[in-house]
């Protein structure tokens, strides 16, 4: 089975502007879960989606926002950027069996913001 | 806010050397997993230990759980340069959900 996908691999944006992620799960799995990682923050949680419901979200603005599809493809979306969003953003996947199960995590989108 | 620390946050070793890295949480868990992660790069799994589970093997890698304690242990047996890596581990924080809180990790650094 191919892996989680993520798109695009880097991003540069300007305060100000907004940005989309796109993140594509192992085929079969429904939920989708989304990481921003910084060198001062570590790996921080932003939400999980399931079944196109957003079932947790993390401390974030409500600048971060997502959604998933129908066929379980999610992207996250951070408007009027700032410089501390520069990040790489991480989507994971997961079967969910009904409990906390193994997460898959694709390759990141670097996002610089300037 | 991060669940766990890790310990050593950094640690250098020659190849064929063992490697143990710890990690401390701070609430009730259903189960802790383990990811390394190269330079940047995204998260690989290494292994998932459950609540009820004490220790569990997987090729090199031995995990310890102590619920007791709120701690886990990493241990790289015969390591490689390309174990050159960070490693996090990361725990559900007992929420049952898909939701991963992560330690700092320990940048593992293995020389030829």
């Amino acid at each position: 089975k191919a892996g989680v996908t993520q798109t695009p691999r880097y991003l540069i944006k300007t305060r100000g502007q907004q940005v989309t992620l796109s993140c594509s799960p192992i085929s079969g799995h429904r939920s989708v879960s989304w990481y921003q990682q910084t060198p001062g923050q570590g790996l921080q949680f932003l939400f999980e989606y399931f079944s196109e419901t957003q079932r947790n979200k993390g401390n974030f603005p409500g600048r971060f926002s997502g959604r998933q599809f129908s066929n379980s493809r999610s992207e996250m979306n951070v408007s009027t950027l700032e410089l501390g969003d520069s990040a790489l953003y991480l989507c994971a996947s997961s079967l969910e069996t009904g409990g906390s199960d193994t997460q898959y995590f694709g390759p990141g989108t670097r996002l610089t913001v300037l | 806010s991060q669940q766990g620390e890790e310990d050593p946050q950094a640690l250098s070793i020659q190849e064929g050397e063992n490697a143990t890295m710890n990690c401390s949480y701070k609430t009730s868990i259903n189960n802790l997993q383990w990811y390394r992660q190269n330079s940047g790069r995204g998260l690989v799994h290494l292994i998932l230990i459950r609540s009820n589970e004490r220790e569990k093997h997987s090729g090199r890698l031995r995990v310890t759980l102590d619920t007791s304690k709120k701690s886990s242990s990493l241990l790289i047996t015969a390591s490689r340069a390309a174990d050159t890596a960070s490693y996090f581990c990361a725990t559900d924080a007992g929420t049952g959900f898909q939701k991963l809180v992560f330690g700092t990790g320990t940048r593992l650094l293995v020389s030829p």
